[in-house]
């Protein structure tokens, strides 16, 4: 079975503060993504990574930065968390060939800026 | 690009059968795939349609028509852990990215 494993589940920070996300995918896949889920406002991107070092801005990159060293482990980088980043954070991965990959994603991480 | 709408709600009764909608607006298309997502869980795949049509999956059933822009997630024999939020998603044509809908909260009441 893929897995997808993000560091936190909940994390509560101060406004400021440089906030690291981390996730890691066990299954070789070139492709992952960060996403940011609002209520009402479903799964928003953040950012892409298509393959070790290559990124793509998704919908709402302002205030974000990613980091992608390895194949496996995708990090997402809040410079500064402001408190309009208190949200739910959500790493997924996907097989770059083929149309009809489905993407596996970790259980989230609820982040509180404080 | 690319952009996706569904229904923001819907609610049904144990047993019944229920049709979430999404009709989609891409520059390019490589197929409607669908997730379900249980309250504090992660998104999990449902069903993708590459092709016209009705692709069946036990109680669940996803088509699509390109020439409308449109497909639907269809769900029958309701069951209360069918309580979920379900999302429509397509891939950018120009890249991986994949985009989702804003997603619909289904309720089933006994």
């Amino acid at each position: 079975d893929v897995k997808v494993t993000q560091s936190s589940r909940y994390l509560v920070k101060r406004t400021g503060e440089k906030v690291f996300l981390e996730c890691v995918q066990d299954m070789d896949h070139e492709n992952m993504f960060w996403y940011r889920q609002d209520p009402g406002l479903g799964l928003r991107l953040i950012y892409f990574s298509y393959d070790v070092k290559m990124k793509e801005k998704g919908d709402i990159p302002e205030g974000y930065s990613v980091s992608r060293e390895k194949k496996e482990r995708f990090s997402l980088i809040l410079e500064s968390a402001s408190t309009n980043q208190t949200s739910m954070y959500l790493c997924a991965s996907r097989l770059s060939l083929g149309q009809n990959t489905e993407a596996f994603f970790g259980q989230g991480t609820r982040l509180t800026v404080v | 690009g690319q952009s996706l709408e569904q229904p923001s709600e819907v609610t049904a009764v144990e047993g019944a059968i229920v049709q979430i909608n999404c009709t989609y607006q891409t520059s390019g298309f490589y197929g409607l795939s669908w997730y379900q997502q249980h309250d504090g869980g992660a998104p999990t795949f449902l069903s993708y349609n590459a092709l016209d049509g009705l692709e069946e999956t036990g109680r669940f059933s996803s088509f699509l028509s390109r020439s409308d822009s449109y497909g639907y997630l269809l769900l029958q024999e309701l069951q209360m852990k069918d309580s979920a939020s379900y999302f429509c998603a397509v891939r950018d044509p120009q890249g991986g990215k994949l985009i989702f809908g804003q997603g619909t909260e289904l309720s089933v009441k006994p």
